[in-house]
């Protein structure tokens, strides 16, 4: 079975400052797509950044950029320029390619970011 | 464009009363649906997903149940609340390789 792992329970990071999130998951297949999610304090799901597994580039928007490194498992979110509107909690997903069954989505227990003016 | 809307937003229930949630979605057809419960600060625990119309499958065992009874419509329900059934829970639609589009969520507090 998938997991994911986001070993930071709790990150913080100043204004316009810059800030990482850490995020591995264990998987045999080799096609996926992997994904970040913000949720803020209003609880809607909001969908960050996607990558898909075959890509070699690294996928940005804006000023969210993520770092893939398929051998190793990884896949952490940077966010650049941080701003008081990125505080809320950072949700690492996978979700395999071509499953027939259910296209289920892998959580990991999430990072909540604080950012401090 | 692809919707996906769910409610009521916020439910206060007794123990032992009964639950029902629903979520529809407009602008596809045949959508693979989900049921997520959520713990205060915590992650996402898959409930149930569909695959379609009275197809449902179920992740956890739990005083919960889905039904689909058209395309677009997924609902959880329960016959009798429990404590522990309080949660913010989250129904959720997957657009392929976009991912998931969630609903904005029902908090669920059961007294």
């Amino acid at each position: 079975a998938q997991t994911v792992t986001q070993s930071q329970p709790e990150m913080s990071v100043q204004e316009a400052e810059t800030v990482t999130l850490s995020c591995t998951y264990d998987t045999s297949e080799s096609d996926y797509y992997l994904f970040w999610y913000k949720q803020p304090p209003s609880r809607q799901m909001i969908l960050v950044i996607r990558q898909e597994a075959y890509k070699q580039q690294n996928a940005t928007e804006n000023r969210f950029s993520v770092n893939f490194q398929k051998a190793a498992k990884s896949f952490s979110l940077k966010i650049s320029d941080s701003q008081l509107g990125d505080a809320a909690m950072y949700f690492c997903a996978y979700l395999p390619q071509g499953e027939t069954s259910g296209s289920r989505l892998t959580f990991g227990e999430g990072t909540q970011l604080t950012v401090n003016p | 464009s692809q919707t996906i809307h769910q409610w009521p937003a916020t439910l206060v229930q007794p123990v032992g009363s009964p639950l029902s949630l629903e979520c529809t979605v407009e602008g596809t057809s045949n959508p693979n649906l989900y049921w997520y419960r959520q713990a205060a600060g915590r992650g996402l625990q898959l409930l149930f997903y569909s695959v379609g119309i009275g197809q449902i499958s179920s992740e956890v065992p739990q005083n919960l149940s889905a039904s689909r009874p058209q395309d677009r419509q997924f609902i959880l329900s329960s016959k009798k609340l429990l404590l522990s059934d309080s949660g913010f829970y989250l129904c959720a639609w997957v657009a392929g390789f976009r991912g998931y589009t969630f609903g904005s969520g029902t908090r669920l507090t059961v007294v």
